[in-house]
This record gives structure tokens, sequence and C-alpha cells, in this order.
């Protein structure tokens, strides 16, 4: 297991299209977490998954935005309809939780989305 | 609110030379810190992770504390090299009792010049 992978790395869209991205947690990691960064910030929280169920969702998550973890492994991010705010690097972490602690987040190396 | 406020913003320290960045969190109730390395493109990497048990906790030249009363954090890096130039993001996760995210800070960008 070579870590978090995430794929596309680099996407260029025009305003308007769709988009979806992919993340593979490190095996056996439970839960899996999208985070959005933009230039010079650090990253903002967007939801996060607790093997294949959506626990919590920030309001910054619009509803052009939609993630799902089918069967507690992968997990796709996609976007509708993009717009130019849409343009920033989407980090994908997972961790092993366990009832009182979990391991630290490993972080992909995210997908770097440019709307143009 | 849960917040995590990092300083100074940006910082240009020649090679060789000493430097900390700091940390202020409000996240309560707390359940653990930790200092991430970012380099420019990609993902964050774990440097250090500090429980409210823990007062120093070291990595190599890398070196934070942490306060647990004050909610203050501090990563030290000692002889600092080239490589170091990178954003270093504070990261705060609340307890099980109360918000279970990360909360990052917005990064302090550490520029190592020759």
């Amino acid at each position: 297991d070579t870590g978090v992978s995430q794929d596309p790395r680099h996407k260029i869209t025009k305003r308007g299209q769709n988009v979806t991205f992919r993340c593979d947690p490190i095996s056996e990691h439970n839960r899996l977490y999208w985070y959005r960064q933009t230039l010079g910030q650090g990253p903002e929280f967007l939801t996060y998954f607790q093997n294949e169920a959506q626990l919590e969702k920030s309001r910054l998550l619009s509803d052009r935005f939609s993630a799902e973890r089918p069967k507690g492994s992968f997990s796709t991010l996609e976007i509708q309809r993009t717009e130019q705010g849409d343009s920033a690097m989407y980090l994908c972490a997972s961790s092993h939780h366990r009832l009182t602690e979990d391991t630290e987040a490993f972080f992909g190396q995210g997908t770097r989305l440019t709307v143009v | 609110k849960n917040q995590v406020e990092q300083s100074p913003q940006s910082l240009i320290i020649l090679e060789g030379k000493n430097c900390t960045l700091q940390c202020n969190y409000t996240v309560s109730p707390f359940s653990n810190l930790r200092w991430y390395k970012q380099d420019t493109g990609r993902g964050p990497v774990s440097l250090t992770i500090m429980t409210f048990s823990e007062n120093t906790k070291s990595n190599g030249r890398y070196t934070a504390t942490l306060d647990a009363d004050t909610k203050q954090s501090s990563l030290h890096i000692t002889a600092s090299q080239l490589s170091d130039s990178a954003s270093y993001i504070c990261v705060v996760r609340g307890a099980p009792s109360g918000t279970y995210k990360y909360i990052f800070g917005t990064g302090t960008r550490l520029k190592v010049l020759a």
C-alpha cells in the first residue's frame, strides 16, 4: 500500500462542465475526508465518511457538490456546473478510527482543479 | 467557534538559522494537535502529533511544544535547510464529545534562503 492516492492530479475544465475526482484511501482505513484548499490558505473541511456512511457535510458543500463512498473503500467527489470559484486543490485524507482515538490522517497529493 | 490561528503568516530565514512558528487554538474539547508540512502543490505530511498530556515532542530538527492550558503550540526548526521551505500547518482535532473534524490553521509559509 503506497498511501492515499488521488486521480487525476490536475484537471482543467470549462465553466459549467461537471467534474469527478477519485480518492483511494489507505487499505482498511475506515474514515475518509475531503478538504478544499485555495492558494495561501489551509485546507477547509468539506465532508467525511465512516465506511460508506457520510457523517458530516460542511456548509461549503453546496448542492452542486456530491460525494460518495459506495463500498466503504474509494470515494468520489463530483462538482456539477463548475464555477470559477471552484478552482482549488481538493485533498483527500484517510485514517483508521477506533472508539476513543484514531490514527493520524494521511493525505493524498490532491487534485488541482482549474475552471476556465 | 472552533478556530486555529497561526503566526507569522510568512517567514524568510537564512539557511542554518533556527525559527519558531506559533499556533493558537480555541477548539474545545481538545483531542490532539498535529503539525503538518506541505510542499507546494502536494498534500500535507505529518511532522508531529501531540495529545493534551504531552508538552514537547521532537522529530529530527523539528520540535513541537504544547501548552494545553493556554491553548498554544509552537514548532521550532533547528539549523534550517533549503528543503524546509514549505507551508507548515497546525491542525487541531476536537474530542469525540465535541467536533470530531480536523480543524486547520491557514499555515505559515517558510522560505529558507541560501
